[in-house]
């Protein structure tokens, strides 16, 4: 299993600049979900999947948008990039209820608006 | 709002010393989490802990969840340079399938 993946790992963009944060997992997991990561704020939730068409909003949602059309990917777009959005973003999945929520961790896309 | 406050938020020790992380809410939860996270990776699961007054060791790490479910702990007896890293913990409330909530991280340096 290649567990949860993410590309690209780095990304420069301009402001006003659109792009997707690939996220793909092969454990037939049902929970998905974005994170991002700044400095002293530890993980922040932006978006979340609990299935294969289901998604909503975490906490940070402003600026990014979400679709699950298959369980095993779970892309991440950011429709106008602005600098206050350059961070490290983490993808993550779980098997959800049935199984506890331990989430498994991608190793992150760092991406810098200029 | 932080649902988790974590504390301290940086510790900075000698190899071989003892350390404790603290993890605290007003707010239930249904199980806590303990992550660590080294740089450039993502944060990788330590334990879980689901029972009010629970105790977990691994290795020299001890976990302990609050008798309430309202807080947590990570102790580290005889800390070494390979501990360093950014240690989170991370709430699930039951109410939201698979959702966690995660506290702000301690970033821990073992000194030589």
């Amino acid at each position: 299993n290649a567990g949860v993946t993410q590309t690209p790992k780095f990304q420069v963009l301009k402001t006003g600049q659109s792009m997707t944060l690939q996220c793909a997992q092969d454990m037939n997991h049902e929970y998905m979900s974005w994170y991002r990561q700044d400095p002293g704020m530890g993980l922040r939730l932006i978006h979340y999947s609990v299935g294969a068409g289901i998604t909503d909003q975490g906490e940070v949602p402003n600026g990014y948008n979400v679709s699950r059309s298959t369980t095993e990917d779970f892309p991440l777009r950011l429709l106008s990039a602005a600098p206050s959005q350059t961070s490290v973003y983490f993808c993550a999945s779980s098997y959800g209820f049935t199984s506890g929520p331990e989430q498994f961790f991608g190793p992150g896309t760092r991406l810098t608006v200029l | 709002t932080q649902l988790l406050e974590q504390s301290p938020q940086f510790l900075s020790i000698q190899e071989g010393e003892n350390l404790t992380v603290y993890c605290n809410s007003s707010s239930v939860f249904s199980s806590l989490q303990w992550y660590r996270q080294e740089p450039g990776e993502g944060p990788v699961l330590l334990v879980t802990v689901v029972t009010g007054g629970e105790v977990k060791k691994l290795k020299r790490l001890t976990f302990q969840f609050g008798d309430a479910r309202k807080d947590s702990s990570l102790h580290i007896t005889a800390a070494q340079p390979g501990d360093t890293g950014l240690y989170l913990c991370a709430g699930d409330r039951g109410s939201t399938l698979g959702r966690l909530y995660f506290g702000r991280g301690t970033q821990l340096t073992v000194w030589p």
